[in-house]
């Protein structure tokens, strides 16, 4: 079946320090990939996306690209402001046994001090 | 994209009762998912509920306790029946726009005592 590891938080970090959020996949097929964030009580936000190999997904100084060869989509940034923190999740869908389902990684918080 | 709302955004409740909560949608839409969060986890799908069929569950899930009405294209419920405090959790609904891709009401924030 399908399924997505993240890294464990909390992931704390300081103003303006690079941030890698690691999450790997398996899946059958070839399934899109995304990032969500949730700002503290508040929602998920779709933060990017990529549909297929070697695509960059991109938004708000965020980035990741879909590396089917190591079946991986890390999320990275290179100055992390304090207005970061949040919980991110990793998630997969697309795939030919989803049925427009998403399969999501365990979060990752990130607390990011002044 | 789409806009969505849901109501309530919050709300505490007495064990053994029942909560209807709403999710709309600015656009018409095929699907509509129901997720739970508990607390300091990620979410589980509860159902994916199409309109004009019948929602379909995730297993641990069942109609009796989660009954998910779907009466058109911008509109759900999901009720939480007979509730206790394991119920209390965030419970978000949302929805496929395009090929995969979905967004996220605000979630509501449902304390059972």
């Amino acid at each position: 079946g399908n399924s997505v590891t993240q890294m464990e938080g909390p992931v704390t970090l300081s103003e303006e320090a690079f941030l890698t959020i690691n999450c790997t996949y398996t899946a059958t097929g070839y399934p899109s990939l995304f990032w969500y964030v949730q700002y503290p009580g508040e929602g998920l936000q779709l933060l990017l996306k990529a549909t297929k190999a070697d695509d960059k997904g991109s938004n708000k100084g965020f980035e990741a690209t879909y590396r089917k060869e190591t079946t991986s989509f890390h999320l990275e940034k290179g100055s992390v402001q304090v207005s970061d923190s949040a919980v991110y999740f990793c998630a997969l869908g697309g795939t030919t046994d989803s049925w427009g389902k998403l399969q999501f990684g365990a979060g990752t918080q990130v607390v990011v001090t002044p | 994209s789409a806009v969505i709302s849901q109501k309530p955004s919050r709300d505490i409740c007495q064990r053994g009762t029942s909560l209807t909560i709403q999710c709309q949608v600015d656009s018409q839409v095929t699907m509509m998912f129901w997720y739970r969060q508990q607390p300091g986890q990620s979410l589980t799908l509860i159902a994916t509920a199409n309109q004009g069929s019948e929602a379909t569950y995730e297993s641990g899930f069942v109609i009796d306790k989660f009954p998910i009405s779907r009466p058109n294209l911008t509109f759900s419920t999901l009720t939480v029946s007979n509730m206790s405090p394991e119920d209390s959790s965030i419970y978000l609904c949302s929805v496929e726009v395009g090929t995969d891709t979905q967004y996220f009401g605000p979630g509501t924030r449902l304390t059972v005592l």
